[in-house]
């Protein structure tokens, strides 16, 4: 079946650290892979998406690189802010020909929090 | 233009009622899909509709069921409402259903109580 795993958290750092978090899938095919944050008492919006093998999604900072070969998406900031405080979630979207195309599968979150 | 809508925002109710939660699709958007989150099992898919018909159901039981209108509204129902039913049930719209590189827009959600 289809799954994502994301780090552990919580994760705390300092303002302008550089911020990594990981993020393995398993599917079948090539799905389509996505960040989403979300921030206390919001719903989710999409940070940044990529749609096939060796695509750079990246978006206020952020970046992710969809990376066949190890089924990862990890997400990076050079340089956080205290506005970046919020909970991540990375997720997929099976093939468009397979059942459920339009259903994401999410991993755990991470929340992140950055000290001024 | 307008984002998703989900109505209401927050929502408590007793053990064994049911409750009806509403969400409006961004307009031109013909896919919905709904969310439950909680701490402990995180994000999970419920079901999707396109078209007024349930194209996709997630792991949930019979109690858990919805609907879509002409307009692409949905409403999602709960019945024989659990303690363990306390949550944020997310919605998600998108422009069409099998097409790659289509976006999921999500409301704020509703949270749901169950006392």
């Amino acid at each position: 079946g289809n799954s994502v795993t994301q780090m552990e958290g919580p994760v705390t750092l300092s303002e302008e650290a550089f911020l990594t978090i990981n993020c393995t899938y398993t599917a079948t095919g090539y799905p389509s892979l996505f960040w989403y944050v979300q921030y206390p008492g919001e719903g989710l919006q999409l940070l940044l998406k990529a749609t096939k093998a060796d695509d750079k999604g990246s978006n206020k900072g952020f970046e992710a690189t969809y990376r066949k070969e190890t089924t990862s998406f990890h997400l990076e900031k050079g340089s956080v802010q205290v506005s970046d405080s919020a909970v991540y979630f990375c997720a997929l979207r099976p093939p468009a020909l397979a059942q459920g195309a339009q259903k994401l599968v999410f991993g755990q979150g991470t929340r992140l929090t950055i000290n001024p | 233009k307008a984002g998703v809508t989900q109505t209401p925002r927050y929502l408590i109710k007793t053990r064994g009622q049911q409750v009806t939660l509403s969400c409006s699709p961004i307009s031109g958007h013909r896919s919905v899909s709904w969310y439950q989150q909680t701490p402990g099992q995180g994000l999970q898919f419920l079901f999707e509709y396109f078209s007024e018909t349930q194209r996709n159901k997630g792991n949930f039981p019979g109690r858990f069921s919805g609907r879509q209108f002409s307009n692409s509204r949905s409403e999602m129902n709960v019945s024989t409402l659990e303690l363990g039913d306390s949550a944020l049930y997310l919605c998600a719209s998108s422009r069409s259903i099998g097409t790659l590189n289509t976006e999921a827009f999500f409301g704020q959600g509703t949270r749901l109580t169950v006392v």
